[in-house]
């Protein structure tokens, strides 16, 4: 029962360096999404995607790009580290988009900690 | 910006006593979902609340939902330690995703 894997879950990155976090999910989810998680901040959405070869942006997109190349993947790239980015990330899916949808339990990955220094 | 927002952001409360968390959010949704996360965990979804319905209960937990207030509360009763991590609501977006809000963390002391 695999679910929603992330990885890493730790890695240490220096200001302008790059990156890609793994995300995969074996449940046949249309949708996929990572979110991102500061102290007092809650979960803000940064991209997601509605299916293969969909992506957009969500709350807070600047300084990551995502692609949707396979139902299954859904990778993360930083493309040049900054300290802001330091947090932790989730990883998410779920069936379809929940808005057009009677409601879907989101899986979540179980994160991958960040920090830029 | 932030869909839902929890209040207390903490809360702290003895085994046994109910403990009850409230979410309000800005604009309409279809639907108001709770989840929990346990400290370096993952969210895992607790319930969700269509907004065509007004209560339901699943085990210890019973979610309302008022449309007309746009708030929402989590209800845990006979609590135990093992509650204790932090609860979110999240409300669908306008853009298929899902917003959450900033969390409640509840501690139960055993």
């Amino acid at each position: 029962n695999a679910g929603v894997t992330q990885t890493p879950k730790f890695q240490v990155l220096k200001t302008g360096q790059s990156m890609t976090l793994q995300c995969a999910q074996d449940m046949n989810h249309e949708y996929m999404s990572w979110y991102r998680q500061d102290p007092g901040m809650g979960l803000r959405l940064i991209h997601y995607s509605v299916g293969a070869g969909i992506t957009d942006q969500g709350e807070v997109p600047n300084g990551y790009n995502v692609s949707r190349s396979t139902t299954e993947d859904f990778p993360l790239r930083l493309l040049s580290a900054a300290p802001s980015q330091t947090s932790v990330y989730f990883c998410a899916s779920s069936y379809s988009p929940t808005g057009k949808s009677i409601g879907n339990t989101i899986y979540f990955g179980e994160g991958s900690w960040l920090t830029v220094v | 910006s932030q869909q839902g927002e929890e209040d207390p952001q903490a809360l702290s409360i003895q085994e046994g006593e109910n403990a009850t968390m409230n979410c309000s959010y800005k604009t309409s949704i279809n639907n108001l979902q709770w989840y929990r996360q346990n400290s370096g965990r993952g969210l895992v979804h607790l319930i969700l609340i269509r907004s065509n319905e007004r209560e339901k209960h699943s085990g210890r937990l019973r979610v309302t939902l008022d449309t007309s207030k746009k708030s929402s509360s989590l209800l845990i009763t006979a609590s135990r330690a093992a509650d204790t991590a932090s609860y979110f609501c999240a409300t669908d977006g306008k853009n298929n995703d899902m917003r959450f809000g900033a969390g409640t963390r509840l501690t139960v002391k055993p």
